[in-house]
């Protein structure tokens, strides 16, 4: 089966530019997230959607940040506008279900780099 | 709150021999799943192995085993025989229902020849 796939793989823009990120994940899958990952850190949750609709977003910077999923498909996560501080690895990643003992898989993720 | 806890940051071991990568968790949910994810330095993170809570027995995929201890909270990961290929960083992750996956700091490990 096709993996999850994001686009772009490398980012560079300049501090209070606007950027936008796609993910589509793996087919079937009615659960998806975006993680931010920070050099040398684990990642961390920035929302999840069940099909349509957010589960948790509760660390989402919602000043800058923005993520839609509106057919319950594909998703893009949106960074307006961007500060150094979000220079990171955006995952999206997708799992079967919430539950407990369903993997998430990853995509290969986007490496953001702000200027 | 859920928390997970690698303590070794970085860990060395010889190509063939067996590595074990250590994990500690804190949860209070009786229901919950630990996984391992290998992210390697192109950056992909790969799903390795799972353990659930209420599972007798330690998981096992390949050479990739878990060594769970419920009661120490502990969920380590042993890779037999190792490669070239599994330098990487190594992340244990832990998940209840409808949650997010929780990632410890990572451990990143040196194979050498």
């Amino acid at each position: 089966e096709a993996g999850v796939a994001q686009s772009p793989r490398y980012k560079i823009i300049e501090k209070r530019q606007s950027v936008a990120f796609w993910c589509n994940p793996i087919s079937g899958h009615a659960t998806l997230y975006w993680y931010q990952q920070i050099l040398g850190q684990g990642p961390k949750l920035l929302i999840q959607f069940q099909n349509n609709g957010v589960v948790d977003d509760s660390q989402l910077p919602k000043d800058r940040f923005s993520a839609e999923r509106l057919k319950g498909v594909d998703s893009t996560l949106k960074i307006q506008p961007a500060k150094l501080e979000d220079s990171a690895v955006y995952l999206c990643a997708s799992s079967l279900s919430q539950d407990s003992n369903q993997p998430q898989h990853f995509g290969d993720g986007t490496r953001l780099s702000i200027l | 709150a859920q928390k997970i806890t690698q303590t070794q940051p970085g860990m060395f071991v010889q190509e063939k021999e067996a590595v074990t990568l250590d994990c500690t968790y804190d949860t209070s949910d009786p229901s919950y799943g630990l996984f391992w994810y290998k992210q390697p330095s192109s950056g992909e993170m790969i799903f390795l192995i799972y353990q659930g809570s209420y599972d007798q027995q330690n998981a096992t995929e390949g050479r990739y085993s878990l060594n769970f201890q419920k009661a120490r909270k502990s969920a380590n990961l042993v890779i037999s025989a190792s490669q070239l290929g599994d330098s990487a960083m190594y992340f244990c992750a832990m998940r209840g229902w409808g949650g997010k996956l929780i990632f410890g700091q990572g451990t990143e490990l040196s194979v050498k020849p």
